[in-house]
């Protein structure tokens, strides 16, 4: 199975400044397609989880241009600008080329 | 809008059964993959199965495999998880989700295996 590695697990971030999380795979994501299926989840507090990206860096509709999603191959990074009080939450990244399909551990984001 | 509601969660015995129902609307189901989610308490995220827009092509993360079958009625927008031999690691809320993206949610349905 591809193991999803997630870091940092805990990241406080002060509202306004930028946010970084990393996500790392176990094997390539590049599909025989050529399309890399790497998304992009947030999860607010007692909500169901939303999709952010699909595909590496294509944003979904009604996400913020503060996020943004890019990476190649086993190496990809979610990053918001200037963190808003609303991003609090836990956010996974989950890879859809190989089965089965498996998330990262999440990283819960949360203002100092 | 795209709606999926899940249905059919409860407290069930170990080595118990349950069947899960997701009722979808707002789309063309027929022309989507579908996918099961569980999330146990406190944890992550863990995808369960999926299945292809006619029924045909499944697909079962291992923990799951040989207990679980999913399918789907395309006549009624539905979409099934039957769950048996159920195990107390089964415990969790249980998220239809649409297509091979994941790009839709429902608000889960809470499963509990317990004695």
């Amino acid at each position: 199975d591809v193991v999803m590695t997630q870091s940092p697990l805990s990241l406080p971030v002060t509202l306004g400044q930028p946010a970084s999380i990393s996500c790392r795979s176990s094997q390539s994501l590049v599909s025989s397609d050529g399309n890399t299926y790497l998304n992009w989840f947030q999860q607010r507090p007692g909500q169901s989880p939303r999709r952010l990206f699909y595909k590496v860096s294509i944003r979904d509709s009604g996400v913020p241009d503060r996020f943004s999603g890019s990476g190649s191959g086993t190496d990809f990074t979610l990053k918001i600008s200037r963190v808003e009080a609303e991003d609090v939450g836990v956010y996974y990244c989950m890879q859809g080329t190989h089965w089965p399909r498996t998330f990262g551990q999440g990283t819960k984001v949360e203002i100092k | 809008e795209v709606q999926l509601l899940e249905s059919g969660g409860g407290l069930a015995q170990p080595g118990g059964s349950l069947r899960l129902s997701c009722a979808a609307s707002g789309f063309t189901f027929t022309s989507q993959d579908m996918n099961w989610v569980r999330q146990g308490p406190g944890k992550g995220l863990e995808w369960v199965s999926s299945v292809d827009g006619t029924g045909a092509g499944t697909n079962y993360a291992d923990s799951v495999m040989g207990r679980f079958t999913i399918s789907r009625d395309n006549s009624r927008n539905t979409l099934y998880l039957q769950m048996s031999n159920l195990r107390a690691e089964d415990t969790a809320l249980y998220y239809c989700t649409r297509n091979a993206g994941l790009d839709s949610w429902g608000p889960g349905t809470l499963v509990t295996v317990s004695s």
